[in-house]
């Protein structure tokens, strides 16, 4: 079963422009995690933080965690045509499952 | 982190006949997962394919109807079984490593016509 939902289903920005996707939990985490998956092929690993820690940051990747809200944000700056993808939010349970969200599918224009 | 070598690619299969996955590993990892991805969704964990034992099955799959061996650290297959149509998916597996986190297969899509 799927952990938790994602918002927006979709989303379409023009290039430069911020995009900001949030994912929304159930159970008990270790972790929150988020990916990326261009077209339908293999998940590509962004970012990962941990249920003691707030906020994260990757190059131009930030992201948010608030336990007491079970919700999680992903913020993409600056985006680019590459960043057409699928991105998904996965928890990791206390016995190691990756569970993951609905997804938002970004759409980047040049 | 791990490489991993899932095959076939792709396959169009038809009705009532059985599909075996392959995910080979390039290092000897404890935890190998089994996801199934239906067309325009998000991953759903099937099973968490146990070393020498019977895999762990999430609600909604059964063993009759994705086997799933595991004979060693490094290897794994799922098999979907008596397909139909609605089982037409992306199935990928994943493994876990401490120091590197979760590494993905590149997927077999599945046509079941």
């Amino acid at each position: 079963s799927q952990q938790g939902e994602e918002d927006p289903q979709a989303l379409s920005i023009q290039e430069g422009e911020n995009a900001t996707m949030n994912c929304s939990y159930k159970t008990s985490i270790n972790n929150l995690q988020w990916y990326r998956q261009n077209s339908g092929r293999g998940l590509v690993h962004l970012i990962l933080i941990r249920s003691n820690e707030r906020e994260k940051h990757s190059g131009r990747l930030r992201v948010t965690l608030d336990t007491s809200k079970k919700s999680s944000s992903l913020l993409i700056t600056a985006s680019r045509a590459a960043d057409t993808a699928s991105y998904f939010c996965a928890t990791v349970d206390s016995w190691g499952k990756l569970q993951f969200g609905a997804g938002t599918q970004v759409v980047v224009t040049p | 982190s791990a490489v991993i070598s899932q095959k076939p690619s792709r396959d169009i299969c038809q009705r009532g006949t059985s599909l075996t996955i392959q995910c080979q590993v390039d290092s000897q990892v404890t935890m190998m997962f089994w996801y199934r991805q239906q067309p325009g969704q998000s991953l759903t964990l099937i099973a968490t394919a146990n070393q020498g034992s019977e895999a762990t099955y999430e609600s909604g799959f059964v063993i009759d109807k994705f086997p799933i061996s595991r004979p060693n650290l490094t290897f794994s297959t799922l098999t979907v079984s008596n397909m139909s149509p609605e089982d037409s998916s992306i199935y990928l597996c994943s493994v876990v490593q401490t120091n590197y986190g979760y590494t993905f297969g590149s997927g077999t899509r599945l046509t079941v016509v």
